[in-house]
């Protein structure tokens, strides 16, 4: 159960895009379609952005876009606003009911 | 709406035990998979635990495994977590998460607000 591999930080100017990569293995990342991402920001508890690698839950801007390729998720988010300025996890299902978490991502606008 | 209130938190001695408790509402509690997410101080998140709807299915970080009990009352739409053999490493806020279904591969969607676990002497 290794943490899954995200970027430390990341950044763009406003209105541009920024993308997270969050690697894993075929026992986690690869091997299910059940990655989701989490926005945090200070002193809140995390929300649901993506699940199930790209679908978006209510209320969720289509600038978030969720993506894989083998054993390496993406979360994509362009028209960046200064409200989208929080830490960023992955997180993938690894068999025998656990779950794994990316080492998260700071995202700077 | 959801609501998770997680509590039993505060400061323990190494080696002791605490239990967590989280109150579920807005939803029928045992319809869905539930979990314990943790996260030190200023450090990332850690998943913990989770478990089925009718407690069938049960999973652990190899971190708490043997030492950390999740297990749940549906007639009274709680959650817990029984915490023996704490350590420093297990000071965290520890936050209570709704699965999106009943079983425990399925995304966790709702989180409460968490409380803190402080390990210390």
């Amino acid at each position: 159960q290794s943490a899954l591999t995200q970027p430390p930080s990341a950044s763009g100017s406003p209105g541009q895009s920024v993308t997270i990569s969050c690697t894993g293995t075929s026992s986690d990342v690869g091997g299910y379609n059940y990655v989701s991402w989490f926005q945090q920001h200070p002193g809140k508890a995390p929300k649901l952005m993506i699940y199930e690698v790209t679908k978006r839950p209510s209320g969720v801007p289509d600038r978030f876009f969720g993506s894989k390729s083998g054993n390496t998720a993406s979360l994509t988010v362009s028209g960046l606003q200064a409200e989208d300025e929080a830490d960023y996890y992955c997180t993938s299902y690894a068999g025998s009911h656990t779950y794994v978490f990316g080492t998260g991502t700071n995202v700077t606008v | 709406e959801v609501q998770l209130v997680e509590s039993g938190g505060g400061l323990v001695q190494p080696g002791r035990s605490l239990r967590l408790s989280c109150a579920a509402s807005g939803f029928t509690f045992d319809d869905y998979a539930m979990h314990w997410v943790r996260q030190p101080p200023g450090k990332g998140l850690e998943w913990v635990s989770g478990i089925s709807w009718n407690s069938g299915n049960i999973g652990y970080a190899d971190s708490v495994k043997g030492r950390f009990t999740i297990s749940r009352d549906n007639a009274k739409n709680s959650l817990y977590l029984q915490m023996n053999s704490l350590n420093a490493e297990d000071t965290a806020f520890y936050y209570c998460a709704k699965g999106s279904t009943t079983m425990v591969r399925h995304h966790f969607d709702y989180w409460g607000q968490g409380i803190l676990v402080t390990v210390s002497s």
